[in-house]
């Protein structure tokens, strides 16, 4: 398996409403990411986690809790949010141990907040 | 610190056509630099790496890039344009565990 899912690909909610994102790779990284990314922008990073264990947080408003529960698996909980955070989210993730430091992207969830 | 600085935000080619697509980039140390690409409402898929073996690197789907130390470049280059080459690229620069975006560059491909 050489690939990073995400689910789901389409998320609409309120800004009361509590959501979560689920992002899945097998491929034995042990770094994962978070990525916000807006219309004709490049993606900005949110979180990373390292060894299931969160190494950078960039200061992104609380209203966001990610979520490392083993080497595969990254969530990102959503609560209370606003309209302005109406984007593509982007999961990647990273060999630990490369060279290169290249990251496999998946294909992203398109949130849409009311 | 690093830096990416891709000179075009749009690039309009006709099929068949040449694609050139340049990137400029800035680091403080031999950089790893990366070029991606993510077609509308989808994720990003990395094309190619440059990983210091060679200057002249091959990507995926006929896509090349070329290192310049002198000229701090990376450009992106493409002999003949498909209409589904129609994209957003992405010039990267990556640091230990983060990577350094571009802005992009919208190629768009005509008939």
């Amino acid at each position: 398996d050489t690939e990073v899912t995400q689910t789901p690909k389409h998320l609409v909610m309120g800004m009361t409403n509590k959501k979560s994102l689920k992002c899945e790779q097998h491929m034995g990284h042990r770094a994962m990411y978070w990525y916000k990314q807006k219309a004709k922008k490049p993606p900005e990073l949110m979180f990373v986690y390292s060894y299931e264990k969160l190494s950078i947080n960039e200061s992104v408003p609380s209203r966001f809790s990610p979520e490392c529960p083993n080497s595969s698996l990254l969530n990102l909980h959503l609560h209370a949010l606003q309209p302005e955070d109406s984007a593509l989210y982007l999961c990647a993730s990273r060999p630990t141990g490369s060279s290169y430091n290249e990251q496999f992207f998946g294909p992203g969830t398109r949130l849409t907040v009311l | 610190a690093q830096s990416v600085t891709q000179l075009d935000s749009h690039v309009s080619v006709s099929e068949g056509t040449p694609v050139l697509l340049r990137c400029n980039y800035s680091s403080s140390y031999s950089p790893s630099l990366f070029w991606y690409v993510q077609h509308p409402n989808k994720g990003l898929q990395l094309l190619l790496k440059y990983t210091s073996a060679a200057t002249l690197v091959k990507g995926i789907n006929g896509f090349e890039a070329e290192f310049k130390k002198s000229e701090t470049s990376f450009h992106l280059t493409k002999p003949s344009a498909h209409m589904s080459d129609a994209a957003e690229y992405f010039c990267v620069n990556s640091g230990y565990s983060t990577l350094t975006f571009g802005k992009g560059t919208m190629l768009l491909v005509s008939p």
